[in-house]
């Protein structure tokens, strides 16, 4: 199964671009990686997700490098509002049909 | 449409106390999972299931029973509650058409101690 390495904390300035790493290097050729944050005491809420490609929508840009062993999500002006932990998360093949394993993210707190 | 929806959102037991989870979702999702979050631990996958009628254990799946009755809700079930299952439970759904390719939809989560 493939799983993720993220940096436990990061911090970034408000207004900044907030890049967060993580690092896949077992992903299969068809798994997707796939971005999700929880701010405190709410449910995980999804960002974005990407199989190959660089995505964009309008919470965030994802890079995914050629190789596909690590990605890079971008806030691209990062608010207060965006404080919260980050999972990095791929699709597990097998029996679990479409499961997903949560690592323990990173938490990213944009300070004023 | 509001989405998934957890019931109750706040709850104690006593050890040794049974108590049902509810989850509800409006997507007409096939797929819906169970997780339970504790401090510094992340989401560890409880039971899981892919439709209507079918339910699959998880990481964590010990003390724990589910049913899949209706498409719309997944409950979960505690027969003999433990201190150890003092957490926070979040219910998420998916749809299965692209089930490659579909994020998940979570809920806002039951807080359940248990003394």
């Amino acid at each position: 199964d493939a799983k993720t390495t993220q940096p436990p904390s990061m911090d970034c300035a408000e207004g900044r671009a907030a890049n967060l790493p993580c690092n896949h290097s077992t992903i299969s050729g068809n798994e997707y990686v796939y971005w999700y944050r929880q701010i405190h005491s709410q449910g995980p809420q999804y960002i974005i997700h990407g199989l190959k490609n660089n995505e964009t929508n309008e919470m965030a840009s994802l890079i995914i490098t050629e190789d596909r062993k690590s990605s890079t999500l971008i806030l691209p002006h990062a608010t207060l509002r965006d404080t919260a932990v980050y999972y990095c998360i791929v699709r597990v093949r097998g029996g679990s049909q479409g499961n997903l394993i949560f690592g323990k993210g990173t938490k990213l707190s944009v300070k004023p | 449409n509001a989405g998934v929806t957890q019931t109750p959102k706040f709850r104690v037991l006593k050890t040794g106390q049974s108590m049902t989870l509810l989850c509800a979702q409006d997507m007409n999702h096939e797929y819906m999972y169970w997780y339970r979050q504790d401090p510094g631990m992340g989401l560890r996958l409880i039971h899981y299931s892919v439709g209507e009628g079918t339910t699959a254990k998880g990481e964590v799946p010990d003390g724990y029973n589910v049913s899949r009755l209706k498409k719309q809700n997944f409950l979960l079930g505690l027969e003999s509650a433990a201190p150890s299952q003092t957490s926070v439970y979040f219910c998420a759904s998916r749809a299965a058409a692209i089930a490659y390719n579909s994020p998940l939809h979570f809920g806002n989560g039951t807080r359940l101690t248990v003394t």
